[in-house]
């Protein structure tokens, strides 16, 4: 049963260019929704992070809209570079609960 | 910064072998997680601990166990290695505060033969 649905799986973006991953999740009881990003060989680290309370959080070229009535979330990378090619995964929680992980998204930021 | 080291980086085993996997934190941490990662179906959560000698399931434990007797140092094991549990698992471990980071280690990429 998967509650958090990402795409697109794979994603390849001109320098310069808007990286755009989206996620949907099914369980309206979550409320944390962090963004990971991992490098190759490396283990996912904590990108940003956002609460159902806001609609939007920017830091850095990094933004999350969030959409609480369509239950959607998406990531936005502005000004896209070579330097952020990874794998992206968006996750869902409960307050103090598990988390549950996107499929993940790949990035290529191409030069 | 916080460090969770995990012994192997790579381990080759035979099928019905009975595995371990050590995961070791160095931020006093009380939760420990250990996923694991496949292609197409993200992180899944195999077991998680909120504190030393407890332990839950996550969504996928079968086939694992975990043991957890000090705080820093988080096993998991493979009663009966089987291929299909050939994958890159991943342990993470967190403060006690719910919307703190989860911290990762590299993974162990572990094949079973």
């Amino acid at each position: 049963q998967q509650q958090v649905k990402q795409s697109p799986q794979s994603l390849i973006v001109q320098k310069g260019g808007i990286s755009i991953i989206n996620c949907a999740y099914e369980n309206t009881a979550f409320d944390y929704f962090p963004w990971y990003q991992q490098f190759p060989g490396k283990g996912p680290a904590l990108l940003i992070a956002i609460r159902p309370d806001v609609s939007e959080k920017k830091e850095g070229r990094f933004t999350i809209s969030f959409n609480k009535s369509a239950k959607q979330f998406s990531l936005h990378i502005m000004d896209s570079q070579p330097g952020d090619s990874a794998t992206y995964f968006c996750a869902a929680s409960k307050l103090a609960g598990k988390l549950i992980f996107g499929q993940g998204t790949e990035l290529s930021v191409k030069p | 910064d916080v460090k969770v080291t995990q012994s192997s980086r790579y381990l080759v085993k035979r099928t019905g072998e009975k595995v371990f996997l050590e995961c070791v934190q160095d931020m006093d941490h009380e939760n420990m997680f250990w996923y694991r990662q496949d292609p197409g179906l993200g992180l899944r959560l195999i077991y998680f601990s909120y504190d030393v000698k407890m332990k839950e399931k996550g969504d996928i434990p079968e086939g694992y166990s975990v043991s957890r007797e000090k705080k820093e140092r988080f096993s998991l094991i493979l009663e009966s290695a089987s291929t299909n549990q050939t994958s890159m698992y991943l342990c993470a471990s967190r403060t006690g505060t719910w919307n703190q980071p989860q911290h990762f280690g590299d993974g162990t990429r572990l094949s079973i033969l």
